[in-house]
């Protein structure tokens, strides 16, 4: 089934150390996102890319970091996991030329920073 | 920069009841307008989108929603819900002709009683 693959699903983390969160698309979308999702604030954007090659930073970028090598790959970094990157993180995709604002989410990873 | 304000953060409601989930949102510059929706332990799914043309955009299983400019609303209504509705609700802006990205709203949780 085509659409964004998230790995791990969920992971329990101590301060203090580095975490990569995998996004992988087969739609062939330009367009990659990361949004945190925090109860009571919605989803809040931490970085973007509209291509490969380029990225951009959202609402709530400290803290993480993010490339773009290819296409299908948008990987998230938390180089030094604090508590309050505790959260649920969800990657998106979309196709910007061809249809608005329509994005496909993964289903999530559940981060605890303890 | 754009924002949103969900105005309820829980709705709740019996089956085959009316509904309407508030939305409002504040920009300076012509914006497009979406409504997505999270069942539980799932990624978002777009519902419905306004971009331009009729204010009143529907959607396949029975929501609406109205454009009003100069109230800046964009609310979701179901004439009659299901039990198969409950689940949160995500109002987003994206400027019209900005980057593609979205900004989301805090949501409202829709949780339909039999």
């Amino acid at each position: 089934t085509a659409g964004i693959t998230q790995a791990p699903t969920s992971q329990i983390l101590a301060a203090g150390r580095s975490m990569t969160l995998r996004c992988t698309q087969d739609m062939r979308h330009n367009a990659m996102y990361w949004y945190r999702q925090d109860l009571g604030l919605g989803l809040r954007l931490i970085h973007y890319s509209n291509t490969a090659g380029t990225t951009g930073k959202g609402e709530v970028p400290d803290g993480y970091s993010v490339s773009r090598a290819n296409t299908d790959d948008f990987p998230l970094t938390l180089a030094s996991a604090v508590p309050s990157q505790t959260s649920v993180y969800f990657c998106a995709s979309s196709d910007t030329d061809r249809d608005v604002g329509s994005y496909t989410f993964g289903s999530g990873t559940r981060l605890t920073v303890v | 920069a754009q924002s949103v304000t969900q105005l309820d953060s829980q709705v709740p409601v019996f089956e085959e009841a009316p509904v309407e989930l508030r939305c409002n949102y504040s920009s300076s510059v012509s914006v497009y307008l979406f409504w997505y929706v999270q069942y539980p332990n799932q990624g978002l799914q777009l519902l419905l989108k306004y971009l331009s043309g009729s204010t009143l955009v529907e959607s396949i299983n029975g929501f609406e929603a109205e454009f009003n400019k100069s109230q800046t609303s964009f609310h979701l209504r179901k004439p009659s819900v299901h039990i198969s509705d409950t689940a949160e609700y995500f109002c987003a802006v994206r400027e019209s002709g900005g980057y593609n990205k979205l900004i989301f709203g805090a949501g409202t949780r829709l949780a339909v009683h039999p």
